[in-house]
């Protein structure tokens, strides 16, 4: 069974940092663009970046270029969403998503993990 | 890097069939076939629905269609049924390399 576990998230000042983690388990993580996409309270769903399986290719929404950092280790299972400089509008449960190996759909998805972004 | 465009709500009665419409651009709906269809209960994960703009997954009901023609995409809901009672978004592949939602659509069942 294909699981996603997102940890990190929690209450941090405007412009301080919070690293994301997000464990993998159930599939060959290695083999899978994985993504971030987070939901601000009451608000849609926004896809923030994807990363490639060998971690060679990234990509961002351009509300969090220069801010945000994905990356992945494969040895771990796990994919990260550094986040640095952080504003009150990057305020989201933010999920961590697995692509479709043969398209660009997300069939597994976590449970979200909260950060807020206050003083 | 602007949202698909969605009704911000619909509804309809159990029963009945509803369509809920996913207008882009060619630079993403209508350059691919790469749109995809979740829904979302209240304080869950979106679940996949619909992907590759006609396809449903295994385990989802045959009630759930998609289709697409030029720059808009649909999802239709036929026979409704209480819990379809959720928000539903697209998402689309864009020749940017980037993923985007639509901004989502409220289904109510009356």
């Amino acid at each position: 069974e294909v699981q996603l576990v997102e940890s990190g998230g929690g209450l941090v000042q405007p412009g301080g940092s919070l690293r994301l983690s997000c464990a993998a388990s159930g599939f060959t993580f290695s083999s899978y663009w994985m993504s971030w996409v987070r939901q601000a309270p009451g608000k849609g769903l926004e896809w923030v970046a994807n990363i490639k399986q060998d971690g060679s290719e990234k990509y961002y929404v351009d509300s969090v270029k220069g801010r945000f950092t994905i990356s992945r280790d494969n040895a771990k299972n796990s994919l990260y969403l550094q986040m640095n400089s952080l504003r009150a509008e990057d305020t989201a449960v933010y999920y961590c998503a697995r692509r479709s190996s043969t398209s660009c759909y997300y069939g597994s998805w976590g449970q979200g993990t909260l950060v807020t972004v206050s003083s | 890097q602007s949202a698909l465009t969605q009704p911000a709500s619909v509804s309809g009665s159990p029963g009945q069939s509803i369509t809920i419409s996913c207008t882009g651009t060619s630079s993403d709906v209508g350059g691919y076939n790469y749109v995809s269809w979740y829904q979302q209960h209240p304080g869950k994960a979106p679940k996949l629905m619909i992907y590759d703009v006609s396809n449903r997954p295994s385990g989802v009901s045959n009630r759930f269609s998609g289709s697409k023609s030029g720059n808009t995409a649909s999802l239709t809901i036929s026979g409704l049924q209480a819990e379809d009672e959720a928000d539903y978004y697209c998402s689309s592949y864009t020749s940017s390399s980037t993923q985007v939602f639509g901004g989502g659509t409220k289904l109510t069942v009356l």
